[in-house]
């Protein structure tokens, strides 16, 4: 069935350091991508998402390029807070599903140090 | 704020009782998905309802839990004679579904079976 691979974590950067958060899937069909991001205390949140091979998410500076040669969407920041500071989920949808759920990653978890 | 709340928050309960969790999106959310989270892992898909009808379900989601949705609002997960295997975090989603079926995450209600 379709699965994500994600880098394990945990992940410690020094604040501006710069981001990547490794994700491979693997799918039958041509899904979605998606990043979900996870700050302490509160519910999973859409990052960014990418719908078709080459499509490139971005959204608060964090940016991910759907590679389908590569069954790969890593996740990029090029400066780092430590706001930033969460779990990152990477996750799929198998696209024209009749029921839309996602699959996810295992999460990593990034701490930024000041 | 995603629009989608949960109650409780948090439910400590023994094993072999009955725990009943709430979930409430927004009206414009037609499609609601029930995910369970345990520590370490992403989440992982339950069931899924479009307005009232519940469309899929995983094989996760034995005989011991139902899931409910009766006017296409608020859905209830209940899990009957609990076990400590069911300690997590139970997640609900909603959205309007489309293209891409975005899915905003409500906080959570973190079970702990004693």
């Amino acid at each position: 069935g379709d699965s994500v691979t994600q880098m394990e974590g945990p992940v410690t950067l020094s604040e501006e350091a710069f981001l990547t958060i490794n994700c491979t899937y693997t799918a039958t069909g041509y899904p979605s991508l998606f990043w979900y991001v996870q700050y302490p205390g509160e519910g999973l949140q859409l990052l960014l998402k990418a719908t078709k091979a080459d499509d490139k998410g971005s959204n608060k500076g964090f940016e991910a390029t759907y590679r389908k040669e590569t069954t790969s969407f890593h996740l990029e920041k090029g400066s780092v807070q430590v706001s930033d500071s969460a779990v990152y989920f990477c996750a799929l949808m198998e696209y024209g599903g009749s029921q839309g759920n996602l699959i996810f990653g295992k999460g990593t978890k990034l701490s930024v140090k000041p | 704020d995603t629009g989608v709340s949960q109650d409780p928050r948090h439910k400590i309960t023994k094993r072999g009782q009955n725990v009943t969790f709430r979930c409430d999106p927004i009206s414009e959310h037609n499609r609601l998905y029930w995910y369970r989270q345990t520590l370490g892992q992403g989440p992982e898909f339950l069931t899924y309802f479009q307005n009232e009808a519940q469309l899929e379900k995983s094989r996760l989601l034995s005989d011991r839990f139902s899931a409910e949705r009766p006017k296409g609002s608020f859905s209830t997960l209940e899990i009957q004679r609990t076990e400590q295997g069911d300690s997590a975090m139970y997640l609900c989603a909603a959205g309007k579904g489309g293209s891409y079926n975005e899915q905003f995450f409500g906080p959570g209600t973190r079970l702990t079976v004693l």
